[in-house]
């Protein structure tokens, strides 16, 4: 069946660097829809990014993925890390042009930025 | 604006007793709903969804059940409690077309089974 992996369950930077976080996918079905989620402490998770389209890349907020279908991958990648971006963040596929009913979840990948 | 609030924030409650949790979206007509749940250091894993009142469809059963009995509240509820039952739960919804539009997501209800 479809699935979602984040192989980093922690990720821990100095404020300043790159963030990349992982996102690979399995689906049958070749129009796949990848959407990160971002969890802040105390708040309601909340959509960062999403695209269906295949090698064009998307930006929210400072952050960017790019859709490979060739590899599967929607990568989460920052140029700086702040220490606001300590968060969970979670990738996440649905089926493009079928089952709309739910989101296959990666297990999230917790991201701590130190001083 | 849209706006959804769950009930209650937070509770403890002792295995075998009933569990009652609620969700209201306000500003937004015929909203999909769903269930969520997180279990302590596990991932999101989606409970029910509903497109439409007194319609719900079971995702993971879990032992819970929801009821949707209006078009804008959705009930998560038991008649008994499990230790398994502990976690955090969260209510969403979505426009008209399902998941693959933006997830709004409440604020959540943390739940202690003791």
């Amino acid at each position: 069946g479809d699935s979602v992996t984040q192989k980093e369950g922690l990720v821990t930077l100095t404020e300043g660097l790159p963030v990349m976080l992982n996102c690979t996918y399995q689906t049958i079905y070749s129009n796949a829809f990848l959407f990160w989620y971002v969890h802040y402490l105390n708040e309601s998770p909340r959509l960062l990014l999403k695209s269906s389209t295949d090698n064009k890349r998307t930006e929210h907020q400072g952050f960017h993925a790019t859709l490979h279908k060739s590899s599967s991958s929607f990568h989460l990648q920052k140029s700086s890390a702040q220490l606001s971006d300590s968060a969970l963040y979670y990738c996440a596929l649905s089926d493009r042009f079928g089952d709309n009913s739910k989101l296959i979840w990666g297990l999230g990948t917790s991201l701590v930025v130190n001083p | 604006a849209q706006t959804i609030h769950q009930w209650p924030v937070a509770e403890i409650k002792a295995v075998g007793s009933p569990l009652s949790l609620g969700c209201t979206i306000k500003g937004k007509s015929s909203p999909n709903l769903y269930w969520y749940w997180q279990a302590t250091g596990g991932t999101l894993q989606q409970l029910f969804y509903s497109i439409t009142v007194g319609q719900v469809e079971s995702v993971v059963q879990l032992n819970l059940s929801a009821s949707r009995p209006k078009d804008d509240q959705f009930i998560l509820s038991t008649e008994k409690l499990l230790l398994s039952h502990s976690g955090f739960y969260l209510c969403a919804w979505t426009r008209t077309g399902g998941v693959q539009n933006t997830l709004y997501f409440g604020a959540g209800t943390r739940l202690s089974v003791l």
